[in-house]
């Protein structure tokens, strides 16, 4: 059973840049069978995906935070990264990692709060 | 941008009753649709996915329906667990996008 951990800071100023990363257990990175996934959920609202990451460093970004964002993996550590420069209060969210099926998304993490305020 | 569309925005039933809800698609995404239910406080998990799949272990109360642009989640017979948000995702078009939502809440 595969899991997945956010981990980063839960404050972070504005024009400053937030980096978040998630840990997997239970499944390696390099097999290559999934697409791994970041997305986020404004407090209240619905899901916006944000990009994701293949094995071999393909990534594909939300066009509207193409600009300001940076996928990365570390599969040494089986790890995978986001980093999303330029932050305002419109970023603030909770983040998830997430395991993506070739479509459905099959396996979550918990979530991180990331909140933008000086 | 592909827009995913949800009605009800909330549906108010009574435990046992059959719930049913919709996604719209502005275009076309073949039978690229999942459902996900989401509970306070925590993560989405996947329901449906393909549009009539089930995920794996998700109860048989659960089916979708649909291709195209228009979609059904169908839950039988609504158990107290079944209270929840469902979302609905296409994969068809970049980026993948998610309707805004459906809350099931109890009557």
């Amino acid at each position: 059973q595969v899991q997945l951990q956010e981990s980063g800071p839960g404050l972070v100023k504005p024009s400053q840049t937030l980096s978040l990363t998630c840990t997997v257990s239970g499944d390696s990175i390099s097999r290559g069978a999934y697409y791994w996934t970041w997305l986020r959920q404004h407090p209240g609202k619905g899901l916006e995906w944000i990009g994701y990451i293949f094995y071999n460093g393909i990534t594909h970004y939300n066009p509207s935070l193409k600009s300001r964002l940076s996928l990365s993996l570390d599969m040494s550590k089986n790890q995978f990264s986001l980093r999303l420069s330029s932050v305002t209060a419109a970023d603030t969210a909770i983040y998830y990692c997430a395991r993506d099926n070739s479509g459905p998304i099959d396996s979550w993490g918990q979530g991180t709060l990331v909140i933008v305020s000086s | 941008e592909t827009v995913l569309t949800q009605s009800p925005a909330t549906l108010s039933l009574s435990p046992g009753e059959r719930a049913t809800l919709s996604c719209r698609a502005s275009q076309s995404i073949g039978s690229y649709l999942a459902w996900y239910q989401q509970k306070p406080g925590q993560a989405p998990s996947l329901l449906i996915y393909d549009a009539s799949n089930r995920a794996a272990g998700i109860a048989a109360r659960f089916s979708g329906s649909g291709s195209g642009t228009d979609f059904t989640l169908t839950i039988s017979s609504l158990e107290p667990e079944d209270f929840a948000v469902y979302y609905c995702q296409q994969r068809s078009n970049w980026p993948l996008t998610f309707g805004g939502g459906t809350k099931v809440e109890i009557k």
